[in-house]
C-alpha cells in the first residue's frame, strides 16, 4: 500500500518570502503521479501542481514549483513570493498510473501554511 | 458554471437518522469518487463509480451506500448516522476510461460538512 507523509503540520512565513513544504511517499510502483492540493478556508480542494513520475523535469506553475526526487521518494513544494492568498492547508497526494481505470488519490496529513502580512 | 456540485453544503442531523448527499458533475467525466475528510483534516477515498459501476470500495461501514443513477451523478446515502460520521464529504470526478480524453486529474466539489449530534 502507498503512504504519503507530510512532516510539517504547520508553517508560517512573512509575505513575499519563499517557503518549502515537504512530502515523502512510499510505493513499489514505478509509474505514478504526484500532486499538491490547496485547501483554503473556503474548503474547496484546488489542484496546485502535478508531476508525472516518468518526467525528470520538475513541474512549475507560476510561483509554485516542485523538487521531485524519485530515488528518495521526495516531492516538496516551493512557493515563491508568497502572498496572503496562499494561506491554506496544503496536501500532497499520490496516485498510481494506469492507462485506464479509476485510481484513488492517497493523501498526506496536510500542512497548514500561514502567510503573515 | 460549476463543474462538480454537491448538495447540501451543510447538514446537521441527529444520531440514528438517515441522510443523503448528492453530487453532480457537468464535465462529461465517466468516473466519480467520494472522499471523507475527518476532523483532523485527513482525506481518504471511500468509493469510486465508473459509468454506474462500483470500482473502488474501501473499508467503509455498510451503512454507507453510494448510488449512481447515471454517470453524471453519484449520491451517498448514510443510514443510522453515528457521531463518528461527522466529517466533510467530498465528491470528485475524472475521465478514467477512453471515450473521452483520459485524465488522471480529479476535480473536487465544494464539500458537504456533515455534523451528527
Amino acid at each position: 500500500a502507498q503512504t504519503v507523509t507530510q512532516s510539517q503540520p504547520e508553517m508560517s512565513v512573512q509575505e513575499a518570502e519563499t517557503v518549502t513544504l515537504s512530502c515523502t511517499y512510499d510505493t513499489s510502483e514505478n509509474n505514478y503521479y504526484l500532486f499538491w492540493y490547496k485547501q483554503p478556508p473556503s474548503r474547496q480542494m484546488i489542484l496546485v501542481i502535478r508531476q508525472e513520475a516518468y518526467k525528470q523535469q520538475n513541474a512549475t506553475e507560476n510561483r509554485f514549483s516542485v523538487n521531485f526526487q524519485k530515488a528518495a521518494k521526495s516531492f516538496s513544494l516551493k512557493i515563491s513570493d508568497s502572498q496572503l492568498g496562499d494561506t491554506a492547508m496544503y496536501f500532497c497526494a499520490f496516485m498510481k498510473h494506469r492507462s485506464q481505470g479509476a485510481q484513488k488519490l492517497v493523501f498526506g496529513q496536510g500542512t497548514r501554511l500561514t502567510i503573515n502580512p | 458554471d460549476t463543474a462538480v456540485s454537491q448538495t447540501p453544503k451543510y447538514l446537521v442531523t441527529q444520531m440514528g437518522n438517515d441522510k443523503s448527499i448528492k453530487c453532480e458533475q457537468n464535465l462529461g467525466h465517466d468516473t466519480m469518487y467520494w472522499y471523507k475528510q475527518d476532523s483532523k483534516k485527513f482525506l481518504k477515498i471511500m468509493f469510486s463509480y465508473n459509468n454506474k459501476e462500483l470500482i473502488i470500495n474501501e473499508t467503509v461501514p455498510n451503512r454507507f451506500s453510494p448510488k449512481s443513477p447515471d454517470k453524471a451523478h453519484l449520491n451517498l446515502h448514510i443510514n443510522s448516522l453515528e457521531l463518528g460520521d461527522s466529517a466533510v464529504y467530498f465528491c470528485a470526478s475524472s475521465q478514467a476510461h477512453s471515450g473521452g480524453p483520459v485524465s488522471y486529474e480529479q476535480y473536487f466539489g465544494p464539500g458537504t460538512r456533515l455534523t451528527v449530534t
